[in-house]
């Protein structure tokens, strides 16, 4: 599976976006980038997945660019309780995520 | 439509006894993973199950720690002769196919160590 790297820590202005990057410069072809978050000590949170088109649910968009080497979580519009720690997984499949060290966002009133 | 559930949601035990922890998926999912996360440290994948079978057990330490997901029944992680380094927080996660799809997490099982 791809490794992947993110900025350890992120602030945001409550009620703007927030962007958080993630690079995966090994990822292959058949890979999925997935997204998910952990609020303080409660069980990680399922956010969004892709391949290689752009995505967006009820709670984000993810934007994948076109060599597939990097990508961006957009919240739209940032409220205090996404304060979080992001992760960035790269996958072929989802028998087993491997959660690194994540994006800490912390949304500032 | 009840999510995952986890029980105990804290469970203390001393060195040497034994520690049972359970986990009921979603309704209509039939695979089970099971993640442990020390403490300040990221999620680390234990074990994944499908009713009956373990089909990857690679991130399981090789000894005290075993696995089981039956016919009918909760999943069960057991974790025997206890130590203060088992001490961390144990999620399950449960999905309805194996491929591609999210995983549903549960509140998780603190584990404590005396």
């Amino acid at each position: 599976d791809a490794k992947t790297t993110q900025p350890p820590s992120m602030d945001c202005a409550e009620g703007r976006a927030a962007n958080l990057p993630c690079n995966h410069s090994t990822i292959s072809g058949n890979e999925y980038v997935y997204w998910y978050r952990q609020i303080h000590s409660q069980g990680p949170q399922y956010i969004i997945h892709g391949l290689k088109n752009n995505e967006t649910n009820e709670m984000a968009s993810l934007i994948i660019t076109e060599d597939r080497k990097s990508s961006t979580l957009i919240l739209p519009h940032a409220t205090l309780r996404d304060t979080a720690v992001y992760y960035c997984i790269v996958k072929t499949g989802a028998n087993n995520l491997f959660f690194g060290t994540g994006t800490r966002l912390t949304v500032i009133p | 439509n009840a999510g995952v559930m986890q029980n105990p949601r804290h469970l203390v035990r001393r060195r040497g006894q034994e520690a049972r922890l359970r986990c009921s998926p979603m309704k209509g999912h039939s695979h089970v993973y099971w993640y442990r996360q020390l403490p300040e440290e990221g999620l680390k994948f234990m074990v994944y199950l499908q009713k009956e079978n373990i089909i990857d057990e690679s991130g399981m330490p090789k000894e005290r720690f075993s696995a089981e997901f039956p016919k009918e029944g909760p999943s069960i992680l057991r974790i025997q002769q206890v130590v203060r380094g088992d001490s961390a927080a144990y999620f399950c996660a449960s999905s309805p196919t194996g491929l591609y799809n999210e995983q549903f997490f549960g509140p998780g099982t603190r584990l404590t160590v005396l």
